[in-house]
């Protein structure tokens, strides 16, 4: 089975500092790469994707991730976080028809 | 308004009280899928569906069952809960898997087995 990995399971930034968590996962194939946001007590909505083409994918509300298929990681980036950036973090890999998360990163931002 | 719906979206049982989570889009997906969410653990699919009649075991499916009979519903069946199975669920649909590939959530349901 595929695992995900994200390395920080807790990060706390001030506003406007920049912000970089990890994901790596284990499968060698083909894979599409998603970034899952969850806000407090919400669903968890997509940030962004990677599925083929240019490695750096842009998403919403500023963020974007780099895919490094030589590292096996897709790390998520964000050059200016704000407050409302406080939310939970998932990292997932599709491989053919699992979808397989990371056990999440909680990001306090302090305004 | 596109969207998963579940139901309940809080639900208190006791051991072995059968219950059953629905769980229906609205947006045509061929694929849906049950997660369960669990402090340090992140996200474990519990259950997938291709297409009607078609279901799968995800990572953890010991204790769940589905059905798929309707393109729309996909429920997610707990014959004889228990303590163990207090989680909070997560039901997602995705137009199928790597195009586009993304999954759709629903609100989640938190269930306590006592």
């Amino acid at each position: 089975a595929q695992s995900v990995s994200q390395h920080n399971h807790h990060v706390i930034l001030s506003e406007a500092a920049s912000l970089e968590l990890g994901c790596n996962y284990s499968y060698g194939g083909t894979v599409n790469l998603f970034w899952y946001v969850q806000y407090p007590g919400q669903h968890l909505q997509l940030l962004l994707k990677y599925f083929s083409g240019d490695p750096l994918v842009k998403g919403i509300k500023g963020f974007e991730a780099e895919f490094i298929k030589s590292k096996f990681s897709f790390n998520l980036r964000k050059p200016s976080v704000q407050w409302s950036d406080t939310a939970e973090y998932f990292c997932a890999v599709n491989t053919g028809n699992q979808f397989y998360f990371g056990t999440g990163t909680s990001l306090t931002v302090i305004p | 308004e596109a969207q998963v719906t579940q139901n309940p979206r809080y639900l208190i049982t006791v051991t072995g009280k059968k219950l059953t989570v629905t769980c229906s889009q609205n947006m045509n997906h061929e694929y849906m899928s049950w997660y369960r969410q669990d402090p340090g653990l992140g996200l474990r699919q519990i259950y997938y569906s291709m297409n009607v009649e078609v279901t799968d075991k995800g990572d953890v499916p010991e204790g769940y069952k589905v059905s798929r009979k309707e393109k729309r519903n996909f429920p997610l069946i707990l014959e004889s809960p228990s303590p163990n199975q207090t989680s909070l669920y997560f039901c997602a649909s995705s137009l199928r898997p790597g195009v586009p590939g993304e999954l759709f959530f629903g609100e989640g349901s938190r269930l306590t087995v006592l």
